[in-house]
């Protein structure tokens, strides 16, 4: 069964550092999302991105971030300059066209910023 | 005003027993609504849908939306062990773009 896959599973950064989040959306899907949790709360929607341009964005979506589709496989997410805040987990989410009730998350990256 | 409402919990219940899981919202804009499992530290894996109202059944879970009341629900027959998990509900509107979460309820079905 085809899902979507994320790297690292745990990445550990300096405050002030950029990190680049990396996910592997199910092939055939054409709709990509970056969701996020911090331990104990809500998943949180960052960004939507589809024909290679953001569709909608969060609040949380500031000028910190950016999203990138590289080659026809990956998808990711760059945080500039790391803040404590940003600490929470980081998840990556695809749907095909037709579903746009069925979004896939893969299994997360742990971001903690020390 | 938030979103969507969801009890947090934590909800334990004995095997065998019925669960019944809620939501609210307020946006009347959203039409698909989703429940989702989620282990500990793992990513939210989809249960079921329903657009707009009404009922949907898959094996032991029933999905319910009333959209008149802004509420839905998720029930579990005949609970199981292995059902224990978090489970979120989300909404969205036509678009689908950007699904809006519950906080979860943590469920502990108890052998």
């Amino acid at each position: 069964e085809p899902e979507v896959t994320q790297t690292p599973s745990h990445q550990v950064t300096q405050m002030g550092q950029e990190v680049i989040l990396r996910c592997v959306p199910i092939s055939n899907h054409l709709y990509f999302y970056w969701y996020r949790q911090i331990l104990g709360q809500k998943v949180e929607f960052l960004v939507s991105f589809y024909n290679n341009e953001i569709s909608e964005k969060s609040e949380i979506f500031d000028d910190q971030f950016s999203v990138e589709r590289p080659d026809g496989s990956n998808f990711t997410l760059k945080i500039r300059s790391t803040k404590l805040e940003d600490s929470a987990m980081y998840f990556c989410a695809s749907r095909d066209r037709d579903r746009a009730y069925e979004q896939y998350f893969g299994p997360g990256t742990r971001l903690t910023v020390t | 005003q938030k979103e969507v409402e969801q009890d947090p919990g934590p909800l334990s219940v004995p095997e065998g027993a019925i669960v019944s899981l809620n939501c609210t919202y307020s946006n009347s804009a959203f039409q698909y609504f989703m429940w989702y499992r989620q282990y500990s530290r793992k990513g939210p894996e989809l249960l079921m849908y329903t657009y707009s109202s009404g009922n949907k059944e898959d094996g032991r879970f029933t999905a319910q939306v009333d959209k008149s009341s802004k509420y839905i629900s998720l029930f579990i027959r005949d609970s199981q062990p292995s059902d224990s998990a978090t489970y979120l509900c989300a909404m969205s509107s036509n678009t689908g773009n950007q699904f809006y979460f519950g906080t979860g309820t943590s469920l502990t079905v108890i052998p």
